[in-house]
C-alpha cells in the first residue's frame, strides 16, 4: 500500500471516549488526507493536509479534529465518538493535489466501531 | 448538484468473460475522471486516470472510456480472472482540488 500504514486497523470503543487514529507515511508526500467510507456512500472527505502543520477541512470534518506535526504523520482524533463515527477509515497522500491528475494511494483502512 | 451515479450496483461474471461498469456524472466544472479497484478489507488502487481531452485508456485488461459530452465513462474488463473480484469505484475531480466518489460496482468473478 505504497509505503502507508495506519494504525490500528481495527477499534472498538464506547460513545463518547476520545479515539486516534494515526497515518504514517515512508513517501514523503506533501498531501494527506483521511476519508470515512460508509454503505451506501461513496468516500467522504473529512480533513486533509497540505504540509506539516497545514490543515483543512473536508465535507464531513464535525466531530473530528486532525494533526500534522511531521512530514510522515497525520493523526485523525474523534473528540467524543459517537455511533455516527462508526465506519471504515482510509487515510491516503499524494505527492501534489488531489485534483490535478494526481494519483491517491490509500492505506489499508481502519474499522471503528462506537458502541 | 455534483454527483457521481454508477451501475449496476453489483455484477457477477464466470471467470474468463468481458464485463462492462459504467459511470455517469454531472459534476462541473470537470477536471478529470478515475477508476479505481478496491479488494475486500483494502483501500483503494488507481486504474486509470482520463482528463477531459482523452476518451479512453488502457491499463492491462481494464480499459477506460471517457464521453465528456454526454458526461459518461465505462470501464471494460476483458477475459475476466478470479482475481478481479472486488468494488470499482469511478471518482470525478472538479474544481481543480476536489474529488467526488461513486459508492461503487461489486464485481465478483466465479470459476
Amino acid at each position: 500500500d505504497a509505503g502507508i500504514t495506519q494504525s490500528p486497523r481495527h477499534k472498538v470503543t464506547e460513545t463518547g471516549t476520545p479515539v486516534t487514529l494515526r497515518c504514517h507515511q515512508t513517501e514523503n508526500h506533501r498531501y494527506m488526507y483521511w476519508y470515512r467510507q460508509d454503505p451506501g456512500h461513496g468516500l467522504r472527505l473529512i480533513h486533509y493536509s497540505y504540509g506539516v502543520k497545514d490543515t483543512d477541512k473536508g465535507e464531513v470534518s464535525d466531530g473530528y479534529s486532525v494533526s500534522r506535526s511531521k512530514t510522515e504523520d497525520f493523526l485523525l482524533t474523534l473528540e467524543s465518538a459517537t455511533s455516527s463515527q462508526t465506519s471504515v477509515y482510509f487515510c491516503a497522500i499524494s505527492e501534489f493535489a488531489s485534483g490535478d491528475n494526481e494519483k491517491l494511494f490509500f492505506g489499508s483502512g481502519t474499522q471503528l466501531s462506537v458502541l | 448538484k455534483n454527483q457521481v451515479e454508477q451501475s449496476p450496483q453489483s455484477l457477477i461474471i464466470l471467470e474468463g468473460k468481458n464485463c462492462t461498469l459504467q459511470c455517469n456524472y454531472t459534476v462541473s466544472p470537470f477536471s478529470n475522471l478515475r477508476w479505481y479497484k478496491q479488494d475486500t478489507g483494502r483501500g483503494p488502487v488507481s486504474l486509470t486516470i482520463m482528463t477531459f481531452s482523452e476518451n479512453t485508456k488502457s491499463n492491462g485488461r481494464y480499459t477506460a472510456t471517457l464521453d465528456a459530452d454526454t458526461k459518461q465513462s465505462s470501464l471494460h474488463i476483458t477475459a475476466s480472472q478470479l482475481s478481479d473480484s472486488a468494488s470499482y469505484i469511478c471518482v470525478v475531480s472538479y474544481n481543480t482540488d476536489k474529488l467526488i466518489f461513486g459508492t461503487g460496482t461489486r464485481l465478483q468473478v466465479f470459476p
